[in-house]
């Protein structure tokens, strides 16, 4: 399965809503899918599973929907710590993938 | 706070191998899934393949599964990545990961170089 995330990148302000895609070839099962927060020179952090629920610590900002071919990663107001690069992955199939990432800056 | 502890950097040359290690808990949580995924410098992630240690059922993606093989040795909680026939374009971290599906859990990350 091919993820396929939008924008590339994003420019934003702090205090600001966004949302990212993750556009899978085809349908997750089970709405296997979680998303990841990447800052340089560290591990990336999981943030959603299972397309909604959220991670142990991760604040309530942050929240994930979708079905099927279609998911969304919301952060509902940026704090200056969520400037990062964020991943869709799949866990549907046998066979994991990620998706290319978004980056969102300042 | 699972750990989850990978072996220190190594450089290659094209055309060799390399084996990484990443030593698990041993418990319940680890001892389900362990998936090692890769970064190249300035790059994406990539989902390499991952184990059952418990079973030593392995899944390799596609495009490694002819220069790819995960073990696990149950008496020590380790689990190893070997990567053949090394390229320059295998430059990069290696994460170890778990459980499984979602990844809760990573490694520190190990720089693999190769060059000539």
């Amino acid at each position: 399965i091919v993820l396929t995330q939008s924008p590339g990148t994003l420019s934003m302000s702090p205090g600001e809503r966004v949302t990212l895609s993750c556009r899978a070839s085809q349908s997750v099962s089970g709405k296997y899918l979680a998303w990841y927060q990447q800052k340089p020179g560290q591990a990336p952090r999981l943030l959603i599973y299972n397309a909604s629920s959220r991670a142990t610590g991760i604040p309530d900002r942050f929240s994930g929907t979708g079905s099927g071919t279609d998911f969304t990663l919301t952060i509902r107001r940026l704090e200056p710590e969520d400037f990062a690069v964020y991943y869709c992955q799949q866990y549907g199939s046998s066979l994991w993938t990620f998706g290319q990432g978004t980056k969102v800056e300042f | 706070q699972v750990q989850l502890v990978q072996s220190g950097a190594e450089v290659r040359k094209p055309g060799s191998s390399v084996t990484v290690s990443c030593k698990t808990p041993g418990d319940t949580v680890t001892s389900y899934a362990v998936s090692w995924v890769r970064q190249a410098p300035g790059q994406g992630l990539e989902w390499l393949g991952r184990i059952l240690p418990t079973v030593g059922l392995t899944y390799y993606a596609q495009k490694f599964h002819d220069r790819v093989t995960i073990t696990a040795d149950a008496s020590t909680n380790t689990v190893y990545l070997e990567l053949r026939s090394l390229i320059s374009d295998d430059t990069g971290m290696y994460y170890c990961a778990s459980p499984s599906g979602w990844l809760q859990y990573w490694g520190q990350g190990t720089l693999v170089t190769v060059s000539s």
